[in-house]
């Protein structure tokens, strides 16, 4: 379970305002990603970075903003352009070489629009 | 892109009994094929996977199958016991490092 951390566990956000979730990851896998779990769903790709300073989209990017600044790091933005922002937030990371395909998931961040 | 549908949705056992779950994916390209088990409220976590190199693989209790040519794969739970319960996922992708497409989710509820 240990390696991904993501902070906070739980956020309140008014609509309108921009909220950004917090995914560190200390296994030294070069790809994450950023998933969005509504609920009795399944997990949706929002972006996924695969190398330091690249990402790209997933299938549910709209409204979401992404960085890669640091292997370690990827935090999610969820801009006011995203409608319906009330959800599971599930980051994960893997390696991209060495043979190993399996994604390490964070605990999550649940976010509610007030 | 790739397509990942998941049966069924809610499947209710009896202790001691098997469940079966069963996916299809549409991506002939894609060649690794994980099953995730999520408890309410937690992570994903990975129990099995499987390549398409490989037909079946078994890990105690758990068993994937693959069908290349008919692009579907299973995980079959033998034996099945209370702390079984919880909603599983099926996923494909096209190689290590790459993307994950998931299926719907199977919640399973095991009954004592």
């Amino acid at each position: 379970d240990g390696g991904i951390t993501q902070s906070p566990k739980y956020l309140f956000r008014k609509e309108g305002q921009n909220v950004t979730l917090s995914c560190e990851q200390n296994l030294n896998h070069d790809a994450m990603y950023w998933y969005r779990q509504d609920p009795g769903q399944g997990l949706r790709l929002i972006y996924y970075s695969q190398i330091v300073n690249d990402f790209q989209k997933g299938d549910i990017a709209e409204g979401y903003s992404v960085s890669r600044e640091k292997k370690e790091s990827f935090p999610l933005t969820v801009t006011s352009a995203q409608k319906n922002p009330t959800a599971f937030y599930l980051c994960a990371s893997t390696r991209s070489s060495g043979g190993s395909y399996e994604q390490f998931f964070g605990p999550g961040t649940r976010l509610t629009v007030l | 892109g790739e397509n990942v549908e998941q049966h069924p949705s809610t499947l209710s056992v009896q202790e001691g009994d098997s469940a079966v779950i069963k996916c299809t994916y549409s991506d002939s390209a894609s060649n690794y094929f994980p099953w995730y088990k999520q408890e309410l409220g937690k992570r994903p976590q990975l129990i099995i996977d499987i390549r398409s190199n490989v037909g079946e693989k078994k890990d105690q209790r758990i068993a994937v199958t693959l069908n290349k040519t008919a692009k579907h794969f299973s995980l079959h739970i033998t034996e099945t016991q209370p702390e079984d319960s919880a909603v599983y996922f099926c996923a494909a992708s096209k190689a290590a490092g790459n993307k994950l497409t998931f299926g719907g989710g199977t919640r399973v509820l095991v009954k004592p």
